[in-house]
């Protein structure tokens, strides 16, 4: 079942933060994380899987809520170069087969 | 550079022709997908390969068969072209040697136009 992702779109000035959500109707094993430029292919950011609640460094991370099936990203001090649209991918099993939401949108402006 | 190749980059296509995808991998992945990514739907599988000798229905695979050549090469054939399968197809390939990192490494895409 495709997770849902929150908010569509953001918008934002270089230096300010974001947070994009990904939730899920069933029990996540993991949560994948892909940004995506115009034109290019998606790129791996990170996997957090079960049992593991925070991932990443200072810039860009993320956090797996078990309980509220849910994870986050975070993007602290955006810079220009965070513009993309980001894909949240997640597995309800052990399939090592993510099922992808249909992304945010993250425009960063000067 | 290490990584997965699609071949070609774009493509237009009658309705009702056949053409193949190509993908390889150098990456010595066990495991390699066909997404097609449409509009605002996001990313949709395929088919996907476990394993070399393996293949398997993703969530929207009619229209279209695999074949996983080998290790490196996994192919996306459609026989006769629709215009609903106009898309960007990509290739991705991820390995399970640990377990606990298996992000996907996609290619850069196949650009199909379908009229």
């Amino acid at each position: 079942q495709q997770p849902v992702q929150s908010p569509q779109a953001v918008i934002l000035r270089e230096g300010e933060d974001a947070v994009i959500n990904c939730s899920s109707s069933k029990a996540l094993y993991s949560v994948h994380w892909y940004r995506q430029k115009h034109g290019e292919a998606p790129v791996f950011l990170m996997i957090l899987l079960k049992g593991g609640e925070q991932k990443g460094h200072e810039k860009i991370s993320a956090s797996f809520n078990e309980k509220k099936q849910q994870s986050s990203l975070y993007l602290t001090a955006s810079q220009l170069s965070y513009s993309g649209t980001y894909f949240c991918g997640t597995e309800t099993g052990r399939s090592y087969i993510p099922t992808f939401g249909r992304g945010t949108s993250l425009i960063v402006h000067p | 550079n290490a990584g997965v190749t699609q071949t070609p980059k774009f493509q237009v296509l009658k309705t009702g022709q056949s053409m193949t995808l190509q993908c390889a991998q150098d990456m010595n992945h066990n495991s390699m997908y066909w997404y097609r990514q449409d509009p605002g739907m996001g990313l949709r599988l395929i088919y996907y390969s476990a394993s070399e000798g393996t293949t398997d229905k993703g969530e929207v695979p009619n229209g279209y068969n695999v074949s996983r050549l080998n290790k490196r090469e996994f192919s996306l054939r459609l026989e006769s072209a629709a215009p609903s399968q106009t898309s960007v197809y990509f290739c991705a390939s991820s390995t399970l040697a640990n377990k606990v990192d298996y992000g996907y490494t996609f290619g850069s895409g196949t650009r199909l136009t379908v009229v």
